[in-house]
């Protein structure tokens, strides 16, 4: 079954300090995601992706914060200066014809 | 009013019972309605989508009341193996993005 790819599982930076997560989503899925999972919180949507630009963001989608899809496979976010409440689980997904699938998570820790 | 309600739980029920998880949603022009699980610290997976004429998958049923913006799931005959967070997600069909509640947290006891 195809999957979607998170690298890496888990990452542990210092505050201020830049990280680039990256997925590889299922190949012929059109639509990316990241959401993000602070620990005991519920699943937030940050942004969508779609034909080589962001089709929407959250609020908490901000200058901080960029994805990009830099060649045909992979899809990356990058958090440019990271903060302790940046701490979380984030979630890569992909989609075609609202069928979701999520990456199996990178979890991010800021010291 | 948040987008997405769920009572937090934990249900903590016996091996064998029924047990019925309820959702509300506030935005009703959302089109498309999923029960998700995730298991502690793991990604979300599909459990089944939810339909206005009630849809079965095993153990597993859902329904929808569009008029009172109400997710129900209901699991019977529960498993040790279904111990996880059940939770209620809308598609937002204007941009695809998923709208996730709280979740659900149920406890299935030997």
């Amino acid at each position: 079954e195809p999957e979607v790819t998170q690298t890496p599982s888990h990452q542990v930076t210092q505050m201020g300090q830049e990280v680039i997560l990256r997925c590889v989503p299922i190949s012929n899925h059109l639509y990316f995601y990241w959401y993000r999972q602070i620990l005991g919180q519920k699943v937030e949507f940050l942004v969508s992706f779609y034909n080589n630009e962001i089709s929407e963001k959250s609020e908490i989608f901000d200058d901080q914060f960029s994805v990009e899809r830099p060649d045909g496979s992979n899809f990356t976010l990058k958090i440019r200066s990271t903060k302790l409440e940046d701490s979380a689980m984030y979630f890569c997904a992909s989609s075609q014809d609202s069928g979701y699938t999520f990456g199996s998570g990178t979890r991010l820790t800021v010291v | 009013r948040k987008e997405v309600e769920q009572d937090p739980g934990p249900f903590n029920v016996p091996e064998g019972a029924t047990v019925a998880f309820n959702c509300t949603y506030s935005n009703s022009a959302s089109q498309s309605f999923f029960w998700y699980r995730q298991d502690c610290r793991k990604e979300p997976k599909l459990l089944m989508s939810v339909y206005s004429s009630g849809n079965e998958d095993g153990r597993f049923t859902a329904q929808l009341n569009r008029a009172s913006q109400y997710i129900s799931l209901l699991i019977r005959d529960s498993k040790l193996s279904d111990s996880a967070t059940y939770l209620c997600v809308v598609l937002m069909d204007s941009s695809y993005k998923l709208i996730f509640g709280s979740g659900t947290r149920l406890l299935v006891r030997p």
